[in-house]
């Protein structure tokens, strides 16, 4: 398997556009993290889905920020519109059931401009 | 509200001197303690998961330990290729996804 794949790898944009992220999970798992990562904060939990199920979105910082997952094996991270504070690296994630080991993917470098 | 705190924040040690990493955590009640490590620019790569108090694993160099209020991530004669930053994250009985430490940094030095 090729574990957890995301792109694009490093993104560059300006503020007040519109930031895309993506997420392919591991075959077979069904549960799937957004975590940001900063130096101040760390890894923090944005979101979650169990069988494509929003569980907690409770982390999600503010409107701007939307996440789907229209099926088993792709999920999206929306910024709208971004804003200098939103750079950091994005991590998704995904395991089999939500207690057990998650394995992450290479991340998603994002600066805003 | 689940809170893992990792010290020291950064080492710096010589090959071959061992040392071990601290995590101390809060939760409501420990489903699992999971140490991770992530190389710059990299996702973390997970290693070890504890359960139970008392309860130790190896992998080479590293030993995770577990007691109920912390976790030890010893390093016996490490090498260069161990530097990394190691992350601790607890899982709670509610079933929460992980919880992150802010790791610690590490540097072995040839």
């Amino acid at each position: 398997d090729a574990g957890v794949i995301q792109s694009p790898r490093h993104e560059v944009t300006e503020m007040g556009q519109e930031v895309t992220l993506r997420c392919k999970p591991i075959s077979g798992h069904n549960s799937l993290f957004w975590y940001r990562q900063t130096m101040m904060r760390g890894l923090e939990l944005l979101i979650y889905f169990n069988n494509n199920v929003p569980i907690d979105d409770s982390g999600m910082p503010e409107d701007r920020f939307s996440a789907k997952m229209p099926n088993a094996s792709f999920s999206t991270l929306k910024i709208q519109p971004s804003e200098p504070r939103d750079s950091a690296v994005y991590f998704c994630a995904s395991s089999l059931g939500a207690v057990t080991e998650a394995f992450f993917g290479q991340g998603t470098r994002l600066t805003v401009v | 509200e689940d809170q893992v705190t990792q010290s020291p924040e950064a080492l710096r040690l010589q090959e071959g001197e061992s040392s071990s990493l601290n995590c101390s955590y809060t939760v409501s009640g420990l489903r699992g303690l999971f140490w991770y490590r992530q190389d710059p620019g990299k996702g973390p790569e997970f290693l070890f998961t504890l359960y139970s108090a008392g309860e130790e694993k190896e992998k080479e160099r590293l030993k995770a330990t577990l007691t109920k209020k912390e976790s030890f991530l010893h390093i016996t004669a490490p090498k260069p290729e161990d530097s990394a930053t190691y992350l601790c994250a607890v899982q709670s009985s509610g079933n929460t996804p992980l919880v992150f430490g802010k790791g610690t940094r590490l540097s072995v030095i040839a």
